[in-house]
């Protein structure tokens, strides 16, 4: 079993829609949580981050964190054809560098 | 700042030859981590770099595989010799110190014939 899971879609929906893209993970010592964002043919590039649980906001981006589920949510709203990406969680445990990606979900707004 | 400037972009060779790709990190950052990309493993770490100093090559798939950093703005990562199944897409990123958010480069698509 992966460390963190997530459904690499691919996820298609029309311009305008709430979008909820989702991680699961195993290690209960990850505190640090990411969303990166990464374009055909990029890099990742960092969207978002929050430490342990909780929620953060970004404008349009929401990021949740559920520890007691092991669980992450990124929600995209009044989703815009410029969102289409690659989004990627990723974690780690405090005090350590490594970070732990999942998969990556495909992600297509559609005009 | 140019950002970590990782090269070549695009490097096909064949099997059995020996592959080296470049990244210098963003000016300042002391933190250098390598990964893998590909479309059934994801983005997988391959070693990281604090200091200069390889701290954790779990990831280095074997052997054939080596990373070096000599200075604090220069590392490669060698493919000695390359097989088919290393064709992915490497990416360098950097960071400061213990700061959560990494910088990644455009990346190298290797392709092994």
């Amino acid at each position: 079993q992966k460390e963190v899971e997530q459904d690499p879609g691919p996820l298609s929906v029309p311009e305008g829609a709430i979008v909820s893209l989702n991680c699961t993970y195993s290690n209960s010592a990850f505190q640090y949580f990411m969303w990166y964002r990464q374009y055909s043919r990029k890099g990742p590039e960092l969207l978002m981050y929050t430490y342990s649980s909780g929620n953060k906001e970004d404008g349009r981006f929401t990021a949740q964190v559920d520890k007691s589920s092991k669980y992450i949510s990124l929600f995209i709203r009044d989703s815009q054809p410029s969102d289409s990406a690659t989004y990627l969680c990723a974690m780690k445990i405090q005090g350590a560098q490594k970070l732990v990606f999942g998969q990556g979900t495909r992600l297509t707004i559609n005009p | 700042d140019a950002g970590v400037i990782q090269s070549p972009r695009h490097e096909v060779t064949e099997m059995g030859q020996e592959v080296t790709l470049r990244c210098k990190p963003i000016s300042g950052h002391n933190s250098l981590f390598w990964y893998r990309q590909t479309m059934m493993r994801g983005l997988e770490l391959l070693i990281y770099f604090n200091n200069n100093v390889p701290i954790d090559d779990s990831g280095m798939p074997e052997d054939r595989f080596s990373a070096k950093m000599p200075n604090a703005s220069f590392s490669t990562l060698k493919i000695q010799p390359s097989e088919p199944r290393d064709s992915a897409v490497y990416f360098c990123a950097s960071s400061l110190g213990m700061n959560t958010e990494a910088f990644f480069g455009q990346g190298t698509r290797l392709t092994v014939v």
